[in-house]
């Protein structure tokens, strides 16, 4: 089993500044099966970024993803207000087909 | 518009069984992966199991293999999820969610807005 691990746990930024959100598995994420998902209170998570780089439909293009392999990066280009709360990394497999989250980073209004 | 509604949570004993079910509408039911997702509450989200579209592939969390069981009915648009020998662990919220291709493995693009299960005696 894939174990993500997310960092920070918490990240303290404001609005208009970037944010940098990491992602690292135990082990190499086939074919970039790495999706990142926002969640805000009593909200069900909101998928951004799927296959590792593509953003969802809708999403806005500050958000961007990265990375192969074991890392991987949620990047925030220009923090709106809107965008605190908490992000989840999540790994999915094909055989079989099975899926982990990371634990969060919650991305806060300093 | 994709809509996926959960019903049939409350509250249970330890021990005890619930069904979850999943009314999906505004898109081809039959022709979707699909999952349950769940949230103990203010912690994260576990996957918990999911079913190909003929139900002929299905694939559980560890935690809840041989107590829970993921169903489909394509000619009712409907996913359920039968659990029983419910832990106090099992506390938490239940989403469904559609995967987000057809074909290729994939995330998940909508989800139902969840239902709570609380196991307490």
């Amino acid at each position: 089993e894939i174990v993500l691990t997310q960092s920070p746990g918490t990240l303290s930024l404001s609005p208009g500044e970037g944010a940098t959100l990491s992602c690292r598995a135990s082990q190499s994420v086939s074919s970039n099966y790495l999706a990142w998902y926002q969640q805000k209170p009593g909200q069900a998570p909101r998928l951004l970024i799927h296959d590792a780089f593509n953003r969802a439909t809708g999403i806005p293009d500050r958000f961007s993803g990265s990375g192969s392999g074991t890392d991987f990066t949620l990047t925030i280009s220009r923090l709106e207000p809107e965008d605190f709360a908490v992000y989840y990394c999540q790994q999915y497999g094909s055989s079989p087909r099975m899926y982990t989250f990371g634990q969060g980073t919650k991305l806060e209004i300093k | 518009e994709v809509q996926l509604v959960e019903s049939g949570g409350g509250l249970v004993q330890p021990g005890g069984s619930l069904r979850l079910s999943c009314a999906a509408s505004g898109f081809t039911f039959s022709t979707y992966w699909m999952s349950w997702v769940r949230q103990a509450p203010g912690k994260g989200l576990e996957w918990v199991a999911n079913i190909k579209q003929d139900g002929g592939e299905k694939y559980y969390v560890d935690s809840v293999k041989g107590r829970f069981t993921i169903s489909r009915d394509n000619a009712k648009n409907s996913l359920d999820l039968q659990m029983s020998s419910l832990r106090a662990e099992d506390t938490a919220v239940y989403y469904c969610a559609r995967d987000l291709h057809v074909t290729t493995v994939t995330t998940f693009d909508y989800w139902g807005q969840g239902t709570l299960v609380t196991v307490s005696s």
